[in-house]
């Protein structure tokens, strides 16, 4: 079945402590995408890639790092978490700018 | 900043009422995009809009982009409370990522 997985989907975490948000898609897409959901605010995106080891900012980057080593997969590090970072995470991937974006399931982060 | 505004941010319908959403532009998009997020889940495609004056169909919803491409509107006729939820509308505005509006939810009382 043709889906992007993201683990874990729920996760409380103290603030300073490193983590990383697995995301993997297994429809070779090029283009993969994080954003973070806030009531009232819509979808913001985090980070996103074109492609293998090419990454770019999106709107609100600060705090996150991502890296793209394979094509199926895109992790988002937070380094040090504070608590503004609680929020509902996704991420999402596309075969290229024209395509529709597919979904992961999101990850609801907790920073206390 | 954000580019692409949508309105209104709620609007709660009796079932059987119709339902339109807009999304406005500051910039020219290149394509439009609609998602749909029922409540606890994830956002999931509709449809892409490419042509200026484009207007598709699925079923009881009407998509339609602006002949400017910069607004957009997604029309549904005689809701039902199977469209309860968010929708957004997305583009591309000369970035080379996809930015979201802000979302309108639609509540439908039976």
């Amino acid at each position: 079945e043709a889906q992007v997985t993201q683990n874990p989907r729920y996760l409380i975490t103290v603030t300073g402590k490193k983590l990383t948000v697995t995301c993997s898609q297994n429809m070779n897409h090029e283009y993969m995408s994080w954003y973070r959901q806030d009531p009232g605010l819509g979808l913001r995106q985090i980070y996103y890639s074109m492609n293998v080891e090419v990454t770019d900012k999106g709107d609100v980057p600060e705090g996150y790092k991502v890296s793209r080593k394979e094509k199926r997969n895109f992790p988002l590090i937070l380094e040090s978490p504070s608590p503004n970072q609680t929020s509902l995470y996704f991420c999402a991937s596309s075969l290229d700018r024209g395509r529709g974006y597919t979904f992961g399931s999101g990850t609801r982060l907790t920073v206390v | 900043g954000q580019q692409v505004m949508q309105i209104p941010q709620y609007q709660h319908v009796q079932e059987g009422e119709d339902f339109t959403t807009y999304c406005n532009s500051s910039t020219t998009l290149s394509n439009i995009q609609w998602y749909k997020q029922r409540p606890g889940g994830h956002p999931v495609f509709l449809i892409q809009l490419v042509k200026s004056g484009e207007v598709k169909k699925q079923k009881r919803l009407t998509f339609q982009f602006g002949e400017a491409k910069k607004n957009s509107s997604l029309h549904i006729t005689a809701t039902q409370t199977t469209d309860v939820g968010t929708y957004f509308c997305a583009g591309y505005t000369g970035r080379r990522a996809l930015t979201f509006g802000s979302g309108t939810r639609l509540q439908v009382q039976p």
